[in-house]
């Protein structure tokens, strides 16, 4: 079964970096574009970032661009998230996503993990 | 930036009862809305796409609308229903989603 499990979540200050991973199993992880999606506490899911399967193209939403860098590694199945200069609005639960839509993205995430919390406080 | 709102943001109901969600897009998405169920720890589930049931999900939800108003209808509440609720436009970026729908047990 699609199974997507997160990491790399954790308490960071303001400024610094961090980088999550989800590990990918149960498909074809190199057919599917990929998501992340996060949470911040009491709001709705905001979409972050898409990679292609093939990592041909990269799109990110409004907020966090130039800050964040999505990546893959489709020889070892694992999808990654760079945030830099992280700020408290950061503060959230990532999610990886897979699209449902396979190697052309629809932006419609049919499999999540269950997120990887981080957190930005001094 | 389309900004989708949902109502209610919260609802009790019993099982058995037939329960709507309206989502509401602030400009004509045409059908490219979707559907999300989320429980505490778990990962989030997608139930419709667009006006499909997504695979293995059961017949009792289902999904409709277009432009700006879609509904998401639970025809028969069961236990394991009892969750969050989100709407998502997939028409253009941003892929916003709604603030979600509480479903509580009465």
């Amino acid at each position: 079964q699609v199974q997507l499990v997160e990491s790399g979540g954790g308490v960071v200050q303001p400024g610094r970096s961090l980088r999550l991973s989800c590990r990918a199993s149960g498909f074809t992880f190199s057919s599917y574009g990929m998501h992340w999606v996060r949470q911040a506490p009491g709001k709705g899911p905001e979409w972050v970032a898409l990679i292609w399967h093939d990592d041909s193209y990269k799109f990110y939403g409004g907020s966090v661009e130039g800050r964040v860098t999505i990546s893959r590694d489709n020889s070892k199945n694992t999808l990654y998230l760079q945030l830099d200069s992280l700020r408290p609005e950061d503060t959230a639960v990532y999610y990886c996503a897979r699209d449902r839509g396979g190697d052309w993205p629809r932006y419609q995430f049919d499999y999540w993990g269950q997120g990887t919390l981080v957190t930005v406080s001094s | 930036d389309i900004q989708m709102t949902q109502s209610p943001s919260s609802l009790s109901a019993s099982v058995g009862d037939r329960v709507t969600i309206t989502c509401r897009a602030s400009q004509s998405i045409t059908s490219y809305l979707n559907w999300y169920q989320h429980k505490p720890g778990k990962a989030p589930k997608l139930l419709i796409y667009g006006a499909s049931l997504q695979s293995g999900v059961p017949s009792r939800f289902s999904g409709s609308g277009s432009e700006t108003d879609f509904t998401l209808t639970i025809s028969s509440l069961q236990p394991e229903d009892f969750a969050t609720y989100y709407c998502q436009q997939n028409y253009i970026t941003p892929y916003n989603f709604g603030q979600g729908t509480k479903l509580e047990i009465k």
